[in-house]
């Protein structure tokens, strides 16, 4: 059984620059979950997203967009890079039929560290 | 706003003795808690939760305790082994919300 799959490792970007990272869930879950986690930090809930459509957002600028396909799996795209944005961010996974936000446990991938210089 | 704390970075203890983590939440609208434990280069792996409702439950060597009235948790690790040296977050939510984390705590087990 895949747990949720995370690309790329490791990404390094110049300010000003557009990344995209991408997730696959875990099989099984329908609901995608994204966090950035700084240095020193606990993750920090950036974006939900179930049947196509983000659900909840947490306190990240428009720069900060995603995504979710027909199969599930998600892509999370920051543009206009700034040095803070370096971080890991880690996709969550989960599966639920209420179309509300989060109830059911996340599983985590193992993340994507973007460094932005 | 840090909504989920945790106080201490870091924790050593000594294998077969008890891990004690603690976790304090400043929003009375949680309602149900979990513990993740994060490995380097992984991603946070979930240990065990407890939903308001309950004041305690036990998965193990693992038991995590809730105190609603001090909007305190904590995480009871009994015997500690050398495999449990991790980062371990604590994490809330409201309803059917997304999850606010704590910054974690280090625990380190010596053998």
């Amino acid at each position: 059984d895949a747990g949720v799959t995370q690309s790329p490792t490791h990404l390094i970007k110049t300010r000003g620059q557009q990344v995209t990272l991408r997730c696959s869930p875990k099989s099984g879950h329908d609901t995608v979950c994204w966090y950035q986690q700084a240095l020193g930090q606990g993750p920090q809930f950036i974006f939900q997203y179930y049947e196509e459509e983000e659900r909840q957002r947490g306190n990240f600028p428009d720069r900060f967009s995603g995504h979710q396909f027909p199969n599930y799996s998600s892509e999370l795209n920051v543009n206009a890079l700034l040095l803070g944005d370096s971080a890991l961010y880690l996709c969550a996974s989960s599966f639920r039929t209420s179309g509300r936000g989060g109830g059911e446990t996340q599983y985590f991938g193992p993340g994507t560290r973007l460094l932005v210089l | 706003d840090q909504q989920v704390k945790q106080n201490s970075p870091s924790l050593s203890v000594q294998e077969g003795r008890i891990s004690i983590l603690n976790c304090d939440y400043t929003n009375s609208m949680f309602d149900y808690f979990l513990w993740y434990k994060k490995y380097p280069a992984e991603g946070p792996t979930f240990l065990i939760s407890i939903s308001s409702i309950k004041d305690k439950n036990e998965d193990g060597r693992f038991t995590v305790f809730l105190n609603k009235s001090a909007k305190h948790l904590s995480l009871h690790i009994v015997p500690s082994q050398p495999g449990d040296s991790a980062v371990y977050f604590c994490a809330a939510r409201a309803g059917a919300n997304n999850l606010f984390f704590g910054t974690g705590t280090r625990l380190t087990v010596i053998p």
